[in-house]
């Protein structure tokens, strides 16, 4: 079974603090993608970043950061000093390399950065 | 390009209505997907175009529920006979396919807004 779980419904931060939103995944697979989207609140889910099952390198991009550990099924991205422009609804997504060629979303975080 | 466009935006229904909701994907974009997105929720897959070509379809997809895309570019999702629980927002996404093992990520459209009452 394919499962992703994100246990934070939602967070709350003031602006410039740090935030991490956890993503915890279940699959049988051995390869597959993971991503995070951002879908802020036009509806248009925003893509973030792609990390494959090989790749357990904690990649950096701007104020984003994500640590991928595959000892612990986990895909967790950190804000870094938070922005009001960072409030959105963050899902997190398996895609198993077997079976139906789609995404399998998390329930989302919905983060809020008060100014 | 413009990226995935959808149309419309918003639509309102009367239960028992049939509706057609289209996608635009991004021009050479080979694979397209539509998902289903409840409020709270994630997305949920519904159904995924290569090319002209329904490779799969999710056990969420009823009868009541038809997509197609027949000249390999749009595609149009219909439903017939609205129901309350269509009530949700509709996705489209579309990815280019380089090759049969590569993957890369869906780009998705601002969704349509479905509400049935």
């Amino acid at each position: 079974a394919q499962k992703v779980t994100q246990a934070q419904t939602e967070i709350s931060v003031v602006e410039k603090e740090d935030v991490t939103l956890d993503c915890v995944y279940e699959t049988r697979d051995t390869t597959y993608y993971l991503f995070w989207y951002k879908q802020p609140p036009s509806g248009e889910l925003v893509f973030l970043i792609r990390r494959n099952s090989f790749d357990e390198q904690n990649e950096i991009s701007g104020r984003y950061s994500w640590n991928f550990q595959k000892s612990t099924s986990s895909f967790n991205f950190t804000i870094t000093a938070s922005q009001v422009v960072d409030s959105a609804v963050y899902f997190c997504a398996l895609h198993p390399i077997s079976g139906a060629n789609n995404l399998f979303f998390g329930t989302g975080t919905r983060l809020t950065v008060i100014p | 390009d413009t990226g995935v466009s959808q149309d419309p935006r918003h639509k309102i229904t009367k239960r028992g209505q049939n509706v057609t909701f289209r996608c635009d994907p991004i021009s050479e974009h080979n694979r397209l997907y539509w998902y289903r997105q409840t409020l709270g929720q994630g997305p949920e897959f519904l159904t995924y175009f290569q090319n002209e070509a329904q490779l799969e379809k999710s056990r969420l997809l009823s009868d009541r529920f038809s997509a197609e895309r027949p000249k390999g570019s749009f595609s149009t999702l219909e439903i017939q006979r609205t129901e309350q629980g269509d009530s949700a927002m509709y996705l489209c996404a579309s990815s280019p396919l380089d090759s049969p093992s590569q993957n890369t990520e869906a780009f998705f459209g601002q969704g349509t807004r479905l509400t049935v009452v």
